[in-house]
């Protein structure tokens, strides 16, 4: 299995302009999380999916920021507008049955808004 | 609010056994985490603890005292690769959602 996969790995762009953040889950899990990760603040869960359905989106810092998961095996984090304070890096993980302990993180996106 | 404390940074030597530290205070208790997470890479599962007690896996151990709101992680026999930062993440009670400490940098030195 090629694990969780994240895409673009960086991505540099102006404040202000649209942000979109692509993760693709292991086969068969059927959950999928988002993480924000800085400095400052940590590392944060934004969003949870359970079979493709936002569970707990508590964790989104605000409106610029929306989550979508079609299907089973893609997922999107979408920052509209982008601010300089968005720059982190951003992880999706994906599990089978929801645990923690079996979370598995992809690469991460490394996210510069200028 | 959740509020997670861990010390910033450690050092220690090869060979040696290091323990850190996490306090936390959160509205009620439904598991604490720990994650190892080298340089420029994802988080990785280490522990899992949500009784009292001591949980022994390989050279690592994590222990919880939920009356005391305290936790730590043991590595023994350290080795250089065991350089990174530890996060320590709690579940408040009724919540599927961890929140997370700064994360300890641990180096571990010849």
């Amino acid at each position: 299995d090629a694990g969780v996969i994240q895409s673009p790995r960086h991505e540099v762009t102006e404040m202000g302009q649209e942000v979109t953040l692509r993760c693709k889950p292991i086969s068969g899990h059927d959950y999928l999380f988002w993480y924000r990760q800085t400095m400052m603040r940590g590392l944060e869960l934004l969003i949870y999916f359970n079979n493709n359905v936002p569970i707990d989106d508590s964790g989104m810092p605000e409106d610029r920021f929306s989550a979508k998961m079609p299907n089973a095996s893609f997922s999107t984090l979408k920052i509209q507008p982008s601010e300089p304070r968005d720059s982190a890096v951003y992880f999706c993980a994906s599990s089978r049955g929801g645990g923690m302990e079996t979370q598995y993180f992809g690469p991460g996106t490394r996210l510069l808004v200028l | 609010g959740q509020n997670i404390d861990q010390p910033t940074e450690m050092t220690a030597t090869e060979g040696a056994i290091v323990q850190i530290n996490c306090t936390y205070q959160t509205s009620g208790f439904n598991g604490l985490f720990w994650y190892q997470q080298h340089a420029g890479e994802a988080p990785t599962f280490l522990s899992y603890n949500v009784l009292d007690g001591l949980e022994e896996k390989g050279r690592f151990s994590s222990f919880l005292s939920r009356s005391k709101g305290y936790s730590y992680l043991l590595l023994k026999e350290l080795q250089m690769k065991d350089s990174a930062s530890y996060l320590c993440a709690v579940r408040p009670g009724g919540s599927y959602i961890p929140t997370f400490g700064r994360g300890t940098s641990l180096i571990v030195h010849p």
